[in-house]
């Protein structure tokens, strides 16, 4: 069984600055299936990134996705005070595809 | 607009049984797979369980097999979880989300493009 882990649990930052989060998967997960979700209070999650890197429809790029093998990261290259959330990433064909998540919080 | 629209939950019984409904619009139902995700109070995004389009490909978290089965009528635009023995541990807004994967041969999940706003199941006595 595959599983995703996600660093550091909380990011704090400012407005405008880049934030950097990670994924690391306990064995090579295919870069075709690592997905990154975004997920505000009270709200259903949302698809940032698909494919690794792919942006979903409507998504800002300022997100980007990358990585390949055990390593992936989420990157937003500027914080917009709506970025502030909880982020997942995702994997492919687990029982167990989502990692713990990372709060990027307001410095 | 492409929406999922989740319904059923409840309070309930520890040992008993619920069964939730997610009607969905805008889009070719039965081309997609489709999920049950959870997330119990303050806690992270759990996949419960996913159908492949034709229902050929099914898969749960160790969590909720052989207590939860999944299903879908794809005449219906519907998509069913029926959850037995339930325990105070199942309490949790459940979400049904859509799979991005077109005709995927498998449940996957692949990557969950909809989400519904989700119903909330919260078991105790």
């Amino acid at each position: 069984e595959i599983v995703l882990t996600q660093s550091p649990g909380t990011l704090s930052l400012s407005p405008g600055e880049r934030a950097t989060l990670s994924c690391r998967a306990s064995q090579s997960v295919s870069s075709s299936y690592l997905a990154w979700y975004q997920q505000k209070p009270g709200q259903a999650p949302r698809l940032l990134i698909y494919g690794a890197s792919s942006r979903a429809t409507g998504i800002p790029d300022r997100f980007s996705g990358s990585g390949s093998g055990t390593d992936f990261t989420l990157t937003i290259s500027r914080l917009e005070p709506e970025d502030f959330a909880v982020y997942y990433c995702q994997q492919y064909g687990s029982s167990l595809p989502f990692g713990q998540g990372t709060k990027v919080e307001i410095k | 607009e492409v929406q999922l629209v989740e319904s059923g939950g409840g309070l309930v019984q520890p040992g008993r049984s619920l069964r939730l409904s997610c009607a969905a619009s805008g889009f070719t139902f039965d081309d997609y797979a489709m999920h049950w995700v959870r997330q119990a109070p303050g806690k992270g995004l759990e996949w419960v369980s996913g159908i492949s389009w034709n229902s050929g490909s099914i898969g749960y978290a160790d969590s909720v097999k052989g207590r939860f089965t999944i299903s879908r009528d794809n005449a219906k635009n519907s998509l069913y979880l029926q959850m037995n023995s339930l325990r105070a541990e199942d309490t949790a807004l459940y979400y049904c989300a859509k799979d991005g994967l077109v005709g995927a041969p498998k449940f996957g999940p692949y990557y969950m493009d909809v989400w519904g706003k989700g119903t909330t199941v919260t078991v105790s006595s």
